[in-house]
């Protein structure tokens, strides 16, 4: 079964403007990491927060997390074409395993040139 | 090697036949993955390896499924009798943390998408 919940689902922005992308999950968690995957290819970890912050950032990327209303969102400041593929949210449960990632549906994020 | 090879990338088999997958992880990663992805979905698990055992295959669908990882690096992912059905990516990951420790992150192979005709 899959944790969280992506909206949107698909997402289309021009290059420059910020991509905001959401994630909803339904247990408590250890931590909330954030992936990419181009067409075809792999995933890419991109950014994790742990269950006691509420911030973080990594260079364009800007992660937050609301545990009280089990939402994350993820921001892309300044985007780029190449910026252009899908967007995971994975979590971690607490209380259990802390081996199981946990993924959901993923954003499609689209940024024309 | 640099990062997780998967091999084949592409394989194309009839409804019955056999096929493995083979998943060579990053050196010294400890911990095993595989996880499938259906088209327009995120990934699922199918089983965690820590070294040579199989700590956990509660996401293995069906017992046509078996993995194996006989001395702790590569592994080798197993479906007997294939069904349409199991027509996805196949993704195999490594870590040398678990995700659980706040550093922990998972390193992700290209895949192998399996197409079962």
């Amino acid at each position: 079964s899959q944790q969280g919940e992506e909206d949107p689902q698909a997402l289309s922005i021009q290059e420059g403007e910020n991509a905001t992308m959401n994630c909803s999950y339904k247990t408590s968690i250890n931590n909330l990491q954030w992936y990419r995957q181009n067409s075809g290819r792999g995933l890419v970890h991109l950014i994790l927060i742990r269950s006691n912050e509420r911030e973080n950032h990594s260079g364009r990327l800007r992660v937050t997390l609301d545990t009280s209303k089990k939402s994350s969102s993820l921001l892309i400041t300044a985007s780029r074409a190449a910026d252009t593929a899908s967007y995971f949210c994975a979590t971690v449960h607490s209380g259990g395993s802390n081996y199981k990632l946990t993924f959901g549906k993923g954003t499609l994020l689209t940024v024309n040139p | 090697g640099a990062g997780v090879s998967q091999t084949p990338s592409n394989k194309v088999t009839e409804k019955g036949k056999y096929v493995e997958l083979r998943c060579d992880p990053i050196s010294g990663h400890t911990a095993l993955y595989w996880y499938r992805q259906s088209l327009g979905q995120g990934p699922e698990f199918l089983i965690y390896f820590q070294g040579t055992g199989a700590a956990d295959d509660s996401g293995l669908p069906n017992d046509r499924f078996f993995a194996v990882r006989p001395e702790g690096s590569v592994s080798t992912l197993k479906i007997q009798r294939t069904e349409r059905g199991d027509s996805a990516v196949y993704l195999c990951a490594s870590s040398a943390v678990p995700p659980g420790r706040n550093t922990g992150e998972l390193f992700f192979g290209e895949g192998s998408r399996l197409t079962v005709l």
